[in-house]
């Protein structure tokens, strides 16, 4: 089976543009998530969708952000105007919809943000 | 709320050594606790996990990790490590239970192994 792929791999842009950012979930899985991994730190949750809905978006840094997932497939996450800070590894995963841990996360290889 | 601390954020290794990588966490709740792995160029994948039962869980690739409750530990050990291990190793935990099997996952800092030939 294909895994979760995202696009672009890297993108490099200034201060103030504009970035989406693509995943491609495995199909039938209706958990996604977006995890953000700053240089050298943690991998931090940002949000987490079952099928279209947002179930949490705690992580969320603030407005600049903003995810998408519309027909509960593919999601986008946009960053909107781009800071310094937002350079970073932004992962996505997904997982089966269970009650139980029994379904394994699947990552993304990531995309390689950054913020000049 | 958890949180996750592995010590030593570069580990070096020989080939054929005991791999040992620390993770210490705190959890207000009891915890599930995931250990992952990043190759170059490629995304995390799943080692093993402990949900409940056994505390001593094997994974991928001959690891195996040790839940310890008393030490709010679970670190990972391999018995004699191979040139194939060098990679950056996670561990993760989450209590955030819900009917959707949801992982949201607190990660540490993760540690780097490099493997001495």
């Amino acid at each position: 089976e294909a895994g979760v792929t995202q696009f672009p791999s890297h993108s490099v842009i200034e201060k103030g543009q504009t970035v989406t950012l693509r995943c491609d979930p495995i199909s039938g899985h209706d958990n996604l998530y977006w995890y953000r991994r700053v240089m050298g730190k943690e991998i931090k949750f940002l949000l987490h969708f079952v099928k279209e809905s947002k179930q949490d978006e705690s992580g969320m840094p603030n407005n600049r952000f903003l995810a998408e997932r519309t027909g509960g497939t593919y999601s986008t996450l946009k960053v909107q105007p781009a800071e310094l800070e937002d350079s970073g590894v932004y992962f996505c995963a997904s997982s089966q919809l269970t009650v139980s841990y029994n379904s394994p996360l699947h990552f993304g290889n990531g995309t390689r943000l950054t913020v000049t | 709320a958890q949180s996750v601390t592995q010590l030593g954020s570069h580990v070096s290794v020989s080939e054929g050594a005991l791999v040992l990588l620390r993770c210490n966490y705190s959890s207000s709740v009891p915890p599930y606790l995931f250990w992952y792995v990043q190759y170059p160029n490629q995304g995390l994948q799943l080692l093993l996990k402990y949900t409940t039962g056994a505390t001593l869980v094997k994974g991928i690739n001959g690891f195996e990790a040790e839940f310890k409750k008393s030490e709010t530990s679970f670190h990972l050990t391999k018995p004699s490590a191979h040139m194939s291990d060098a990679a950056e190793y996670f561990c993760a935990v989450t209590a955030d239970i819900s009917n959707f099997g949801n992982e949201k996952l607190t990660f540490g800092t993760g540690t780097r192994l490099t493997i001495i030939p």
